[in-house]
């Protein structure tokens, strides 16, 4: 009964080629987030969506871009990923923007660039 | 600018002690503070969230702290279990109009049977 899906698991391109990780959630949360974690790092907050308003932090680069279609869909597009983007992806979901609103992770997708 | 650490960065227990996951923030202007759970590989797990109005929350066997004033929570684990070795990362949430969640680097630990 996972409630936020994320696919694939593993993801290999290669460098330059685009790639689209997925996200969808059962939960019916109005905001997805997308994070970037590297080896021993902790999370860095790509961007977010709150219903179709669209954040994005501004050091992400612009390679980095999202799409939210619906409310239990989000994707992440690496439009030329090069050999730093490789990293673990995870998406992430909260009801609402507020003080006590826990986030609710996806098991990640591990993207690979050779 | 807010900074979240957490001490030590790794520990290995014995199955069965209690123990005690300190984080730390240099500014004491924050929302709420959570605890998550990450396992090798894997996504985060939500474990406690403690607002800025409150002190602790419990589940379970778990407890955590958060004292504003001196810029510190603890995440105490009761009789721990070889299933509870993962890496335990503290974020908070800091006041303003960035909602953005300011994270510190985990510590991993290890509860040998």
């Amino acid at each position: 009964d996972a409630m936020v899906i994320q696919n694939p698991r593993y993801q290999v391109t290669q460098f330059g080629k685009p790639v689209t990780l997925s996200c969808s959630q059962t939960l019916n949360h109005n905001v997805m987030y997308w994070y970037q974690q590297k080896s021993s790092q902790a999370p860095k907050l790509l961007f977010h969506y709150y219903d179709k308003d669209f954040n994005n932090e501004a050091d992400t680069p612009d390679n980095f871009q999202s799409r939210r279609p619906n409310t239990s869909f989000c994707f992440l597009d690496i439009r030329s990923p090069g050999l730093g983007d490789a990293a673990m992806y995870l998406c992430a979901t909260s009801r609402v923007l507020r003080d006590d609103e826990k986030l609710f992770f996806g098991s990640g997708t591990q993207l690979s660039v050779l | 600018k807010q900074e979240v650490t957490q001490i030590p960065a790794a520990l290995s227990v014995p199955e069965g002690e209690n123990l005690v996951l300190n984080c730390s923030f240099t500014d004491s202007a924050i929302y709420n503070l959570q605890w998550f759970r990450q396992d090798p590989g894997k996504g985060l797990t939500s474990l406690l969230l403690i607002q800025s109005s409150q002190r602790e929350q419990t589940s379970g066997r778990l407890n955590a702290s958060l004292d504003k004033s001196s810029g510190r929570s603890t995440l105490y684990i009761a009789a721990s279990q070889p299933g509870d070795s993962a890496t335990y990362l503290c974020a908070l949430l800091n006041a303003g109009n960035n909602r953005k969640l300011i994270w510190g680097l985990g510590t991993s630990l290890a509860v040998n049977p």
